[in-house]
């Protein structure tokens, strides 16, 4: 069975600690895994899609990683603005197409 | 740039009571997909639909029926509201079958 793991469910940092998510999958042939970010009352705002194992992406102070089995997002000197859920998912070769597989999510505090 | 564009925002019902939810995009995308949102249990696929005229069932089907009136709408039917459907529903968008959809800002449901 497909499935996506998130951890840690919360993170708290201070302004400028830098850290890391973890979201782990077993699919049976990765199509795409996806980050997505997602404030309070708003629906999810995507940030990254990576394809292949070795595969990197870049956004602000944000850097996503692929490795076969999980992905990482690098939070590099984060700022309060980005407290946010980040959600991760995955889309599966064959099986119901269009169907993106998410994670619970890792709540992200960052105090001033 | 409106994007996607769900209403209601908010909405309760009675038990046994319908109601449909409308989503619409302008961001002239082939695919559409109405999600569910619980605590806990992270986004779920209720229905999606690939292309106009074309609508598949994904993982969490039951209770509902959608209809993809064009390509710009895609609607999502309860028939008799049950509180096993109180819930956050979120309609996203994207160019072919990929991962980088665009989400609406959601549809807060309570079933009483």
């Amino acid at each position: 069975e497909d499935q996506v793991t998130q951890s840690p469910e919360a993170l708290r940092l201070q302004e400028g600690e830098s850290s890391s998510l973890n979201c782990s999958y077993t699919v049976s042939g990765l199509r795409g895994l996806f980050w997505y970010r997602q404030d309070p009352g708003k629906g999810p705002e995507f940030l990254f899609t990576l394809y292949s194992a070795g595969e990197e992406k870049e956004k602000e102070r944000l850097k996503a990683t692929l490795t076969k089995k999980e992905s990482f997002l690098h939070i590099t000197a984060p700022k309060p603005e980005d407290s946010a859920t980040y959600l991760c998912a995955v889309q599966a070769y064959g099986g119901s197409q269009g169907n993106l597989i998410f994670g619970k999510g890792t709540k992200l505090s960052v105090k001033p | 740039n409106a994007g996607v564009t769900q209403t209601p925002k908010f909405q309760v019902l009675k038990t046994g009571q319908s109601m449909t939810l409308q989503c619409a995009q302008d961001m002239n995308h082939n695919s559409m997909y109405w999600y569910r949102q619980d605590p806990g249990m992270g986004l779920r696929l209720i229905y999606y639909s690939a292309s106009e005229g074309t609508t598949d069932k994904g993982e969490v089907p039951n209770g509902y029926n959608v209809s993809r009136l064009n390509k710009r709408e895609f609607s999502l039917r309860l028939e008799s509201a049950a509180p096993s459907q109180t819930s956050v529903y979120f309609c996203a968008s994207s160019e072919v079958q990929t991962g980088s959809a665009f989400f609406g800002q959601g549809t807060r449901l309570t079933v009483v």
